[in-house]
């Protein structure tokens, strides 16, 4: 049975990185992992993708090792307005899909 | 932000009575999935399609079927809705291989009374 694991939650202040790392158990072993970021009220938002090794972009860096069970975000030097839930995202075979329970980041002044 | 809206956006509804929640989407993507988000649990998919009238469930589908006739729209129904399917209901799209991203609609809160 397919399971993805993360923090419930991590407090922060601005201008730190901070990482959240999702522990995958049998997803699919030729799939990307995506992450993504929710605020109350939206729905969530794609955020970074990646398969292996790391991935950057203007946002945030993804880091996966070569056992692919489990990958790691990075967000660099963190604000108010990053305040959210963050969510891992894998999939179990084909295109079924299974989403991580989430990890509420506070970031404090 | 990707074209993709959600109907009704609230509905408020009677135990035992159908409802159906709509996604539309505007950008021609091969699969569209179907997830409800309730606290405690995060996002969990109840049905997804891989193209049109190709469909499959997903880990909480009992009391739920869809239907895909066309690329733009896959319909989400509830038979005879119940108190524990009171929740939000996020619909997503993705263009699949080689991205897998997927981009989310504004949500569907649906309250069974």
């Amino acid at each position: 049975l397919a399971k993805t694991t993360q923090p419930i939650s991590m407090d922060s202040y601005e201008g730190q990185e901070v990482n959240i790392t999702c522990s995958h158990n049998n997803i699919a072993t030729n799939d990307y992992i995506t992450w993504y970021q929710q605020f109350p009220s939206q729905g969530p938002r794609f955020i970074i993708q990646g398969y292996k090794t790391k991935v950057t972009n203007e946002v945030a860096s993804l880091f996966i090792p070569a056992d692919r069970k489990s990958s790691t975000l990075s967000l660099p030097r963190v604000s108010l307005s990053d305040t959210a839930v963050y969510y891992c995202l894998g999939y179990t075979g084909g295109f079924k899909t299974i989403f991580g329970a989430g990890t509420r980041l506070f970031v404090k002044a | 932000d990707a074209g993709i809206t959600q109907s009704p956006r609230h509905k408020v509804t009677e135990t035992g009575t159908p409802v159906t929640l709509r996604c539309h989407q505007t950008e021609n993507h091969r699969y569209m999935y179907w997830y409800r988000q309730d606290p405690g649990h995060g996002l969990r998919l109840i049905h997804y399609s891989y193209g049109v009238k190709d469909t499959d469930k997903g880990e909480v589908s009992d009391g739920y079927s869809v239907s895909r006739s066309k690329t733009e729209d896959f319909l989400l129904t509830l038979e005879s809705a119940t108190s524990s399917q009171t929740s939000v209901y996020f619909c997503a799209i993705s263009p699949g291989q080689p991205t897998y991203e997927q981009y989310f609609g504004p949500g569907t809160r649906l309250t069974v009374t």
